[in-house]
């Protein structure tokens, strides 16, 4: 079971938005504003997308947008593509005992 | 571009040993906390371990603690985990990943290497 909750599955067409959620508790996501998003495409590296809550890497698309509110943590994708089809992973940190901690992570399918 | 690449994976049988190695290039190696993460087949992203630039502090998670030990040496600018009394529940892709200044936020991974752990 992991530390962080997220569905199991979202789905939206193209163009439409979607978000995932990524639910902890105040000793990870709640305590910190370093919540991480990662873009996994099966059989490839994953690729950050979003770091401490809201930042984008350079390169990754504005369409990308990342928030926080109490323990949960949420990952925005606007005018979904079809190369978004991916599955998503939140983590954050959780202090020098635990450190770092995954969601289960999310599979879009763009419809 | 930063590079990780990964080797010393493969197939070993339970309560058996490997050695990961991660080669890094192309950014300060000593300034960076490098982390392990693991994918085992059909489940999501699992963080191993960490370990600080200098080599002085060490993270892992619960399941491999007393089984697993991270390490680095900055002059060869790699990355190790040593991989002991190995479990079938072991097996899974992992990877080597680069943390930004802040834990937990890994900026660049490698490719991967598969560890089988089978009878």
């Amino acid at each position: 079971q992991s530390a962080l909750t997220q569905p199991a599955s979202v789905s939206g067409s193209p163009g439409q938005s979607i978000t995932i959620s990524c639910t902890g508790t105040s000793s990870d996501v709640g305590g910190y504003n370093y919540v991480s998003w990662y873009q996994h495409h099966p059989g490839k590296a994953p690729k950050l997308i979003i770091y401490e809550v809201r930042n984008r890497p350079s390169g990754v698309p504005d369409r990308f947008s990342g928030s926080k509110s109490g323990n949960t943590a949420s990952l925005t994708i606007s005018g979904l593509q079809a190369e978004d089809e991916a599955d998503y992973y939140c983590t954050s940190y959780a202090g020098t005992t635990t450190y770092v901690v995954f969601g289960g992570g999310t599979k879009l399918t763009v419809l | 571009e930063v590079q990780l690449l990964e080797s010393g994976g493969g197939l070993a049988q339970p309560g058996g040993s490997l050695r990961l190695s991660c080669a890094a290039s192309r950014f300060t190696f000593s300034s960076y906390v490098m982390n392990w993460v693991r994918q085992a087949p059909g489940k999501g992203l699992e963080w191993v371990s960490a370990i600080s630039g200098s080599g002085e502090y060490t993270y892992y998670t619960d399941s491999v603690k007393g089984r697993f030990i991270i390490s680095r040496d900055n002059s060869k600018n790699t990355l190790y985990l040593q991989m002991d009394n190995l479990r079938v529940d072991d097996t899974a892709v992992y990877y080597c990943a680069k943390a930004t200044t802040v834990a937990g936020t890994f900026n660049y991974w490698g490719q991967g290497t598969l560890v089988t752990v089978s009878p």
